[in-house]
């Protein structure tokens, strides 16, 4: 089955500064890569996505990359504010139409005022 | 008006018993999934469910197991819980693959 790495655990960054999360994962049959964003007690929210047939993506001060030959795939966030922190997913999704997403373990981001 | 719909929202119960939560959606989605979360906060999918086909994660006791008893709802019963049952449950609902799943608030499991 699908196995996906996602580095580092936690990282702080200062307010105004960029962050960048990895993430690597196995099956090449996958073709859907959601970033999830938890906050303490709150259900994950998506915060954006890609598919395996675009190379990157952005949404304002978000942006994914997808390298299918490495099986890698980044989030960065830019300008960072207080408000980012939170836990941060990635996931990878396999072509079954009813498959599950197989979640990285988490990044605790931390923004420093 | 909620998406994804959870009850309850916790639930706190002894060893050996059985217990259901309930989990519904109003998206007019197809297909249905449950989470657990354990308390260093990994995700892991425990079952995939759509009117063809249900995907049961291998690692997943056959103590737990969902019911579906129409396309809005798929609801999970364990048995004879256990300590290492304690975490939070997420339902997930989406329509068909590779588009975004949208998550209930949880269920806080805590197993005495």
């Amino acid at each position: 089955g699908e196995n996906v790495e996602q580095h580092p655990s936690t990282l702080s960054v200062q307010e105004g500064d960029s962050a960048v999360i990895k993430c690597t994962y196995s099956d090449s049959a996958s073709n859907y890569f959601p970033w999830y964003k938890q906050e303490l007690g709150k259900r994950p929210q998506l915060i954006i996505d890609i598919r395996s047939n675009v190379g990157e993506k952005k949404d304002q001060r978000i942006a994914v990359t997808l390298n299918k030959t490495a099986k890698h795939f980044s989030l960065h966030i830019t300008e960072t504010q207080p408000e980012d922190s939170a836990v941060y997913f990635c996931a990878a999704k396999g072509r079954g139409g009813a498959d599950g997403l197989t979640f990285g373990k988490g990044t605790h981001l931390i923004i420093q005022p | 008006d909620t998406a994804v719909s959870q009850t309850p929202k916790y639930l706190v119960t002894q060893m050996g018993n059985d217990k259901s939560i309930k989990c519904e959606q109003n998206l007019g989605h197809d297909t249905m999934y449950w989470y657990k979360q354990d308390s260093k906060k990994f995700l892991k999918i425990m079952f995939s469910y759509n009117n063809k086909e249900l995907i049961i994660n291998e690692t997943v006791p056959n103590r737990f197991s969902p019911k579906s008893p129409d396309k809005a709802h798929l609801n999970l019963h364990i048995n004879s819980l256990e300590l290492g049952d304690s975490a939070v449950y997420f339902c997930a609902s989406s329509l068909g693959g590779a588009i975004e799943q949208f998550f209930g608030p949880g269920t806080r499991l805590t197993v005495l």
